[in-house]
Order: C-alpha cells, then structure tokens, then sequence
C-alpha cells in the first residue's frame, strides 16, 4: 500500500520558521495536500493542491514540492500553530487516499 | 453554510455491526464525492473509503475492505459506513468529509466516536 512519510515532531520557538516534509513515492504527482488539527478538534485543510491556501488560512503558511518530498512551511510561528500537522495525497492511480503519519509542532 | 452531523456512534461489543450517519445540510449533496476518515485514540488519521456522487463507485481501504461499506442516500442527504467484525482497532473517531472546492477534504463532520468494547 502506498505510503506516505513525516517527521513525528518539530520544534521551533515563536516567531521562528517551521518545516514540516512529507515524502511519497507518487508525488509530486498527484497534488499534496496539509492539514492542521488541533486537540479534540476536526482537521483543517491549510494548503491543497501543493502550494495553494484557502482564504481564512493565514498567509504565514505556505507549501512547496520538489521531487518526491513536499513541504509545509509557517513562517512567524507562533503559539497557536502547535498542533498536529498531516499530509495527504493519492496512490498513482487516483483511487485510494492516503495519509501521513503526522507531525506534531511543538512551540517552544 | 456546510454542516455534516454525523451519528450512530456509541459503544459496540466485538463482532458488532454498527451503522453510521452523515447528515448534510447546506450544500448540494448529491454533486459531491463523499469520504470516512477515522482517527483511532492518540493516533493519526486514516482514510477507510469513498463513494462517488451517485453512489455507483465506492473505494475502500484495505484496512476495512470487506467489512466495511460505504453507501449514500441522496434524497436524504445522508452518507452511511455499514461496519461488522468490529475490534477493538476499530474503536476511533469517524468523520465524514468532502472536498467542497479544492480537491482535498476541505470539509468536515464533527466526528462520531465508535468505541468497540465488551
């Protein structure tokens, strides 16, 4: 079964950078795609599609590809960023979805 | 405004066959794909399955294939997962999701917690 891989954790202090990567074997095609989930809580899509952002997500988030690894990136961390954070994409064929393991941020 | 409530969670014993719900509002149902995903305790999010708009594609995880199926009603609005063999590795919370615009799952039920235990 295809799968997808994360870092378990991260850590940053705020205002500092985070890189979150997720490496598959089908990608960069088909698209990534990042959420953001927070304790007890429903996950919230933050990046599709690569590199887009959906509108009420703050711009200090933001996703890149480069081979078969992408990447979510949230310039300025800051406190309410902690959360556990997820790739998703497709198997090669478009039929199955599939999941990263998830990366907790932790702000220092 | 999109809201999907699902229901049917609860405690089951092993080997139970619980069916759950999704019920949707604001949104025209019947154009959109719809997904489980579940989220066992402290663990990450897993895909189970999909079915298309018009019910008549339906794709599973290998985890629940065969035990597991997904179904919709579109009079209803409603999105069903028929689960049996139930263990305790089935106990989590089961959301319902959509893509809405961006081809990812862009929305999201609240979760319904299954919890299978004697």
């Amino acid at each position: 079964s295809y799968e997808l891989t994360q870092p378990p954790s991260v850590s940053v202090s705020p205002g500092q950078t985070a890189r979150i990567t997720c490496s598959g074997d089908a990608l960069p095609k088909p698209y990534a795609y990042w959420y953001q989930q927070k304790s007890g809580q429903a996950p919230v899509l933050v990046i599709y599609k690569d590199t887009e952002r959906p509108s009420r997500i703050p711009e200090r988030f933001s996703g890149s590809s480069s081979g078969t690894t992408v990447t979510l990136t949230i310039s300025g961390v800051q406190a309410e960023d902690e959360a556990d954070y997820y790739c998703q994409s497709t198997d090669s064929s478009g039929t199955y979805w599939v999941f990263g393991g998830g990366t907790k941020l932790t702000v220092l | 405004q999109v809201h999907l409530e699902g229901s049917g969670g609860g405690v089951v014993q092993p080997g139970g066959s619980p069916r759950l719900s999704c019920t949707a509002s604001g949104f025209t149902f019947r154009n959109y794909g719809m997904h489980w995903v579940r989220q066992a305790p402290g663990k990450g999010l897993e895909w189970l399955a999909v079915v298309s708009d018009d019910g008549s594609n339906k794709h599973y995880a290998d985890s629940v294939k065969g035990r597991f199926t997904i179904s919709r009603d579109n009079s209803k609005s409603t999105l069903y997962l028929q689960m049996s063999s139930l263990t305790s590795e089935d106990t989590a919370v089961y959301y319902c999701a959509f893509s809405g615009y961006s081809s990812g799952f862009d929305q999201w039920g609240q979760g319904t917690l299954v919890t299978v235990s004697s």
